[in-house]
């Protein structure tokens, strides 16, 4: 089955510790987010790729990184230098593109900070 | 600032009735609208979706009204289900970037 797979799917991290979420997907998309979500905030970009070896800033991008190596995979680090890294990370796909229409999203990731 | 305000917070709703949920928007440059929805624990998905060159779209129970020159658009869910009971959010996308509302927890009671 087609889909985009999400691990861990909880993780705990002590203060000051890197952490990377892994982002999987076989839909053949060439572009892919990670989305932040926060209780009454709806979901906020971190990042983004259109491309393999490419990947843009979205509005919340400091102390976090990404890589794009691959089309099927996207991780995201959250670095030490993220104030308040506790949250349910989001990670979707479509085929990029103007008038691209749906975002495919996976299960998510809580990340809390001990 | 956000681009995307939806309304309300949350709504609770009686099984059978009709659940009603708000969104308006500022960039007249977005071209797509869906609405997703989220159980807990889970990534969101895509329910119904419109673009502005029509006013309305109905799928099963659920319909989406768009009002181009107010800048607004609803979700209305018909015929509520206690299974209809998580979170809806409402986006706003153009030429791929897409805007969220801050969601609507809906609770519908049997």
């Amino acid at each position: 089955d087609g889909g985009i797979t999400q691990s861990p799917k909880y993780l705990f991290r002590k203060e000051g510790q890197n952490v990377t979420l892994s982002c999987e997907q076989n839909l053949n998309h060439d572009a892919m987010y990670w989305y932040r979500q926060d209780p009454g905030q709806g979901l906020r970009l971190i990042y983004y790729s259109q491309i393999v070896n490419d990947f843009q800033k979205g509005d919340i991008a400091e102390g976090y990184s990404v890589s794009r190596e691959k089309k099927e995979s996207f991780p995201l680090t959250v670095t030490s230098a993220q104030k308040n890294p506790t949250a349910f990370y989001l990670c979707a796909s479509n085929f990029g593109g103007p008038n691209t229409g749906e975002l495919f999203f996976g299960e998510g990731s809580r990340l809390t900070v001990l | 600032q956000q681009q995307v305000k939806q309304s309300p917070q949350s709504l609770i709703v009686q099984k059978g009735g009709i659940s009603i949920i708000n969104c308006a928007y500022e960039n007249t440059a977005f071209d797509y609208f869906p609405w997703y929805q989220q159980f807990p624990g889970k990534g969101p998905a895509l329910l119904i979706a419109i673009r502005p060159d029509v006013s309305e779209k109905k799928e099963g129970r659920f319909t989406i009204s768009f009002n181009k020159s107010a800048k607004q658009f609803s979700l209305h869910i018909m015929d509520s289900q206690p299974g209809d009971s998580a979170t809806y959010f409402c986006a706003a996308s153009y030429n791929n970037d897409m805007r969220f509302g801050a969601g609507t927890r809906l609770t519908v009671k049997p």
